[in-house]
């Protein structure tokens, strides 16, 4: 069964440091670009990073670049989240979740197929 | 960056009648790069269209999706009482991912 598991989360206060986990299960994690996407309590979700298969190629949003950092170790089928200075506006579900990128002639197509259940991030003192 | 805009925020509909939810972007977007998600409380997001217009592996073909530029839907052809859920959509664009602020389906 294809499954991401994410683990790490907990309480940390305003300007701490908070490392996540996702472990991946059931495909070959070192073929699959990956993404990290979170969702602050009631509202929608919003990208946050992506790394490619390899590891060579990251984004971040601007709202956590500079501060937070992905990574990944195919060796583990695992994937991370450094997040550093963290602040309120980070209070957050995180999730980790696969990243399709399909060539079906004459496109690519790019989509999230598979999500993990998330780990809760709360930043308050 | 492309803002995808929603609407309506919330739709109120009884079992069995047709849902339609509109995507709209602030510029145009490819359409390979365009998917919904339906996500229940508690859940993680699921994915259900991707190329705006294809169904994921064992999603029902009362969901379909359509559209392409600027301007994208999502119709459930007839609510099943699972269908209520907040649904999003999703665009890729210049080394980054946005979504848009959700739709809820609800009950009506």
């Amino acid at each position: 069964e294809v499954q991401l598991v994410e683990s790490g989360g907990g309480l940390v206060q305003p300007g701490g440091s908070l490392r996540l986990s996702c472990a991946a299960s059931g495909f070959t994690f070192s073929s699959y670009e990956m993404n990290w996407v979170r969702q602050a309590p009631g509202k929608g979700l919003e990208w946050v990073s992506y790394i490619s298969s390899s590891g060579s190629t990251i984004y971040y949003a601007d709202s956590v670049k500079g501060r937070f950092t992905i990574s990944r170790d195919n060796a583990k089928n695992s994937l991370y989240l450094q997040m550093n200075s963290l602040r309120a506006e980070d209070t957050a579900v995180y999730y980790c979740a696969r990243e399709i990128r399909q060539w079906l002639v004459p496109y690519y197509y790019y989509y999230m197929d598979v999500w993990g259940k998330g780990t809760t991030v709360t930043v308050s003192s | 960056e492309i803002v995808l805009t929603q609407s309506p925020g919330t739709l109120s509909l009884s079992p069995g009648e047709r849902a339609t939810l509109s995507c709209r972007a602030s510029q145009s977007v490819s359409s390979s790069y365009l998917a919904w998600y339906q996500q229940k409380p508690g859940q993680a997001p699921r994915l259900l269209i991707y190329g705006a217009s294809s169904r994921a592996t064992g999603i029902p073909d009362r969901f379909s999706g359509s559209g392409s530029g600027t301007d994208f839907t999502l119709t459930i052809s007839r609510l099943e009482p699972e269908d209520f859920a907040v649904y999003y959509c999703q665009q890729y664009g210049s080394s980054s991912w946005t979504f848009g602020q959700g739709t809820k389906v609800e009950i009506k």
